[in-house]
């Protein structure tokens, strides 16, 4: 059983860009949630997909996006970087919705912007 | 708004010792409860859910449900020094997602 795989795992950018970020969910699992966890913070909720779906969002702005994919591999998106931006980003799978029975989390991309 | 708190710490315990997490919820018909462990620069790392009042034991771990009061707690027995890490508490609101607590940070004293 494979595990969540992200990539990249650090990636630096400048404010204005955009930045896409990858997630390979565990095998079996159908629901992708991303997170967005800044400095001495608990995770914060960005928005989760069930079978390609966008299903429930958190409080961010709409220049975070996200997709599913059939395999149920997810992306998230991020247009007009700002200098908040800069945290780790966690991609975590579930077989249910909402995280019911716990997620498995990935090991992370640490966005830097500059 | 449906919130999760948890005292931030540090909380230094000696090893060998009982160290005790807690966690207050906003939600009283909130249903799945979960602790993870996050050690410095990595990926949170799930090591205990718990769904109905009462205590759940798994090795040195041990998390208890008060539904009524709206707390969960974490004890961890005969504490290690591996064991220092920061601790998240985690709640399903029933929303379609997890919230989380800030975390406690936890240093084991050798």
């Amino acid at each position: 059983e494979t595990g969540v795989t992200q990539s990249p795992t650090h990636l630096i950018k400048t404010r204005g860009q955009q930045v896409t970020l990858r997630c390979s969910s565990q095998s079996g699992h159908n629901t992708v949630s991303w997170y967005q966890q800044a400095l001495g913070q608990g995770p914060q909720f960005i928005f989760q997909y069930y079978r390609e779906e966008e299903n429930g969002r958190g409080n961010f702005p709409p220049r975070f996006s996200g997709l599913q994919f059939p395999n149920y591999s997810s992306e998230l998106n991020v247009n007009a970087l700002e200098l908040d931006d800069s945290a780790l980003y966690l991609c975590a799978s579930s077989a249910r919705q909402g995280g019911g029975g716990g997620y498995t989390f990935g090991s992370g991309t640490r966005l830097t912007v500059v | 708004q449906k919130e999760v708190e948890q005292n931030s710490g540090p909380l230094s315990v000696p090893e060998g010792a009982i160290a005790s997490l807690n966690c207050t919820y906003s939600d009283r018909g909130s249903q799945s409860f979960f602790w993870y462990r996050q050690y410095s620069g990595k990926s949170p790392e799930l090591i205990m859910s718990i769904y109905s009042n009462g205590d759940k034991e798994d090795g040195r771990f041990t998390a208890q449900l008060n539904k009524a009061s709206q707390y969960v707690s974490l004890l961890i027995r005969d504490s290690q020094p591996s064991d220092s890490a920061t601790y998240l508490c985690a709640v399903n609101f029933g929303n379609e997602k997890l919230t989380f607590g800030t975390g406690t940070r936890l240093t084991i004293i050798p």
